[in-house]
């Protein structure tokens, strides 16, 4: 079965500092890779998403993710973080192979002090 | 603009009652998922859906129920209401099968507590 792994559960920053929150997955066939964002009180909803192509992806506000294959990871990235970026961040993966299914990570809580 | 609705966003119930969650997309999706968030552990698939009356199990399964009369539909039983099912329940959407490379889009969420 698939699984995802995010790094750390609490991270906390200052603003304008620089964000990398790490994901990898665990399954080796072709996959569709997403970073899904929750803001204190609102639903779910997609920051960006892999599915082919160029390994970098770029997403909604500012945010950036890189695919690397060969370590089956997705991280994602953003060089300058507001207080407006606190909230909770979970990797997903989906694949051919896995049906429909999203596998998700078990999040990040981002806290950023202003 | 896809619409997820959760016909509650708090729910308040006793050990054994029998609980009903609903969920209602207004885009002719043909995936719906119900999902339990915890701490720590993120997201976690109850039961997913791919036309109606069709079911399938998610990881975590046990303890629940779902139904699917209607396609815009997909309600979540809880069959006899435990404490340990107190969580936030989301449910998600997708468009038809194979669309994996779309995203899911979720509802509010249902904060539910059995006490």
């Amino acid at each position: 079965a698939q699984s995802v792994s995010q790094h750390n559960h609490h991270v906390i920053l200052s603003e304008a500092a620089s964000l990398e929150l790490g994901c990898n997955y665990s399954y080796g066939g072709t996959v569709n890779l997403f970073w899904y964002v929750q803001y204190p009180g609102q639903h779910l909803q997609l920051l960006l998403k892999y599915f082919s192509g160029d390994p970098l992806v770029k997403g909604i506000k500012g945010f950036e993710a890189e695919f690397i294959k060969s370590k089956f990871s997705f991280n994602l990235r953003k060089p300058s973080v507001q207080w407006s970026d606190t909230a909770e961040y979970f990797c997903a993966v989906t694949s051919m192979e896995y049906g429909n299914k999203l596998v998700f990570g078990a999040g990040t809580i981002l806290r950023v002090k202003s | 603009d896809v619409k997820v609705t959760q016909s509650s966003r708090y729910l308040v119930k006793r050990t054994g009652e029998k609980v009903f969650l609903e969920c209602v997309q207004d885009m002719d999706h043909e995936n719906m998922f119900w999902y339990r968030q915890d701490p720590g552990l993120g997201l976690r698939l109850i039961y997913f859906s791919y036309d109606v009356k069709m079911k399938e199990k998610g990881d975590i399964p046990e303890g629940y129920s779902v139904s699917r009369e209607k396609k815009e539909r997909f309600s979540l039983i809880l069959e006899s209401a435990s404490t340990n099912q107190t969580s936030m329940y989301l449910c998600a959407s997708i468009p038809g099968v194979g669309e994996i490379s779309q995203p899911q889009h979720f509802g509010d969420g249902t904060r539910l507590s059995i006490l």
